[in-house]
């Protein structure tokens, strides 16, 4: 079973443009949904997480999920190129203890 | 700031042998984990383990997978009897408490190839 999906790109992008990442996923159990950014050869880093549906902003980026459509969203606004990287959505049951269930990654390229 | 390391950053084994990644997880933290990743797909999880024993593993996590914290620091993951399939990054992560973020620490990974 796929629990989650996720376009795996590539997307390359020009510098200040606006990134839109997506995930869907399929086990209504879910409740928290994360981001992580993954550089090459390096384990993922935590960007942020949002507990059910709604918005969620740190500074440049934004998730958002919607459980009615089982859609999970990241938006990076005035994209650098420090931020090209692999990008993995992930959702879980609870946030500890139990697995993640990530998407397959979209790599993103953002061109100075 | 604290983090995850592991060890070795990279092995190559033979079909049949026996492989130990090695982790030290972030000090104060309670939950480890093991994840891979084969080339190309999806970080995988593979098992949690907190207070000394599994808490969940995954359909991967067969009987040629095996964890364990022999002291204060360590978390190992032994793979009995590599096989070709093994061949992938696997990724030590700990966590704390539930009270906080349950933010998973990923180390760098150990590189497994099996020939």
């Amino acid at each position: 079973q796929k629990e989650v999906e996720q376009d795996p790109g590539p997307l390359s992008v020009p510098e200040g443009a606006i990134v839109s990442l997506n995930c869907t996923y399929s086990n209504s159990a879910f409740q928290y949904f994360m981001w992580y950014r993954q550089y090459s050869r390096k384990g993922p880093e935590l960007l942020m997480y949002t507990y059910s549906s709604g918005n969620k902003e740190d500074g440049r980026f934004t998730a958002q999920v919607d459980k009615s459509s089982k859609y999970i969203s990241l938006f990076i606004r005035d994209s650098q190129p420090s931020d090209s990287a692999t990008y993995l959505c992930a959702s879980a049951r609870r946030m500890t203890g139990n697995q993640f269930y990530f998407g397959t990654g979209t790599s993103l390229t953002v061109i100075p | 700031e604290p983090e995850v390391t592991q060890t070795p950053s990279h092995q190559v084994t033979q079909m049949g042998q026996e492989v130990i990644l090695r982790c030290v997880p972030i000090s104060n933290h309670l939950y480890f984990y093991w994840y891979r990743q084969i080339l190309g797909q999806k970080v995988e999880f593979l098992v949690s383990f907190y207070n000394n024993e599994i808490s969940e593993k995954s359909e991967i996590f067969d009987d040629q997978f095996s964890v364990e914290r022999p002291d204060g620091s360590n978390f190992t993951l032994k793979i009995r009897s590599t096989k070709l399939e093994d061949s992938a990054m696997y990724f030590c992560a700990s966590s704390g408490l539930a009270t906080n973020t349950g933010e998973l620490f990923f180390g760098e990974g150990s590189r497994l190839t099996v020939l």
